[in-house]
């Protein structure tokens, strides 16, 4: 079936640096991705549509300069948190279309000290 | 604006046991809707997916109704093992307009004891 690999699965920075995840779907072409966060014992928060060529689609409320999405070619988008503070420390999901259904990535836990 | 309600947010069950998990959803206009299972600190893994136009799909012990009319879907476990120990969540993807994004419920917890 689809496979949709995220990178990293774990990541700690310090506040103030940038870190980038990144999304691939493997064997298939994912024209469109989207990005969730998902604080502890909640469930998932859409926080992007990522389509490819051109600019995401941020839900409202999330800080387009602030999480940088990228989708340069059709098997990955990448979702950068830039200037990460301690208050960004959360589980990011990435997922693709796979229809009728969707794939999601494994997660990436993001710990900003 | 759709919203998806599941119904226990916990659960914790002797092994063996059959048991029931509820999903509603406001907004009865949906393309289908997918159960998921997540373990701690992991992705999402997709279980079951039900088209608007079906009643139920079942896959091994798993078996998940549809009734749309009523906004409703259950999650049936048979057998329940303590390997599905998990959060279990439904979503529902919209049967029209350009959005193409799952709305989540939030899930429920279930622990199968050994």
């Amino acid at each position: 079936g689809a496979v949709v690999s995220q990178h990293p699965s774990r990541v700690i920075c310090k506040s103030g640096t940038s870190v980038k995840i990144e999304c691939r779907s493997l064997d298939f072409q994912a024209t469109t991705m989207f990005w969730y966060r998902q604080f502890p014992k909640k469930s998932l928060m859409l926080m992007a549509t990522s389509n490819e060529g051109s600019k995401a689609t941020y839900e409202q409320g999330v800080e387009k300069d602030k999480f940088l999405i990228n989708h340069a070619s059709l098997t990955l988008s990448t979702l950068t948190v830039t200037s990460a503070h301690p208050e960004d420390s959360s589980f990011y999901i990435c997922s693709a279309s796979t229809v009728p259904g969707y794939t999601f990535g494994s997660g990436t836990r993001l710990t900003v000290v | 604006k759709q919203e998806v309600t599941q119904i226990p947010a916990a659960l914790s069950v002797p092994e063996g046991e059959n048991l029931v998990l509820n999903c509603s959803f406001t907004d009865s206009a949906i393309y289908n809707l997918q159960w998921f299972r997540q373990d701690p600190g992991k992705g999402l893994t997709s279980l079951l997916l039900i088209q608007s136009s079906q009643r139920e799909q079942t896959s091994g012990r798993l078996n998940a109704s549809l009734d749309k009319s009523s906004g409703r879907s259950t999650l049936y476990i048979a057998a329940s093992q303590p390997g599905d120990s998990a959060t279990y969540l439904c979503a529902v993807r919209p049967s029209s307009g350009s959005a193409r994004q799952l709305t989540f419920g939030s899930g429920t917890q279930l622990t199968v004891l050994p």
